[in-house]
């Protein structure tokens, strides 16, 4: 299967401070998908086909990426956006998750 | 709007079965895939496996065949994923999300989860 390897596991941002998650596959993928996830939620659809926003995902956010490397951009940092992002792919079978990337708000 | 309702958490014994339930509403049923991911406490998520209620096709991760058995009800607009000989490692929440257009690689609308606990 792909494995996905998200990093860091975890971080921590200030307010206003840029953000920048990363997501690599083992094998290559046509696109990257990112879900947030805070405490006892569901997991929301946030970025797909790697780089287009989910709707209602603030401008702030951006996905990028191609082959086995791509990214969780945030301008800048805000209370709200403190959550658990994860990546995944659909490119070849099982569908898998990467293990998430925890921001926390320093 | 699209909705996906999850039935109630669950307590269970080892070894037994248990059947769980999304409720479709707000969209086309019989057209979407209906993906069931697992996430245990702490833990990342894992995708089950997808069924397309259409025509009942499905798709299972290795994983989890001959634990899981998706179905759906059209009739209801419900699909249901049973899991069986329980043990320990199957407690976790349960999601059911919607696979978003016709390719499905990637999933729209999530259910609320249902928390499975297995325990004597």
């Amino acid at each position: 299967e792909n494995v996905l390897t998200q990093s860091p596991a975890i971080m921590s941002a200030s307010l206003g401070e840029k953000v920048t998650m990363s997501c690599r596959a083992s094998s290559s993928v046509n696109y990257m998908y990112w879900y947030q996830q805070k405490s006892d939620a569901s997991p929301k659809l946030w970025i797909y086909y790697t780089s287009n926003l989910a709707p209602g995902v603030p401008a702030r956010f951006s996905g990028s990426g191609s082959g086995n490397s791509y990214s969780l951009t945030i301008s800048s940092m805000e209370g709200e956006d403190a959550a658990t992002y994860y990546c995944q792919q659909f490119t070849s079978s099982p569908l898998t998750f990467g293990a998430g990337t925890k921001l926390e708000l320093k | 709007q699209v909705q996906l309702q999850q039935s109630g958490p669950e307590l269970v014994k080892p070894g037994a079965s248990v059947k769980i339930s999304c409720k479709a509403s707000g969209y086309a049923f019989s057209s979407s895939w209906m993906n069931w991911v697992k996430q245990r406490p702490g833990q990342g998520l894992e995708w089950i496996g997808r069924i397309y209620p259409g025509d009942g096709d499905t798709n299972y991760n290795g994983k989890f065949k001959g634990k899981a058995t998706l179905t759906a009800d059209k009739s209801s607009s419900t699909a249901y994923m049973q899991l069986s000989s329980l043990t320990s490692v199957d407690s976790a929440v349960y999601f059911c999300a919607r696979g978003a257009t016709v390719v499905a690689r990637y999933f729209d609308y999530w259910g609320q989860g249902t928390t499975l606990t297995v325990s004597s």
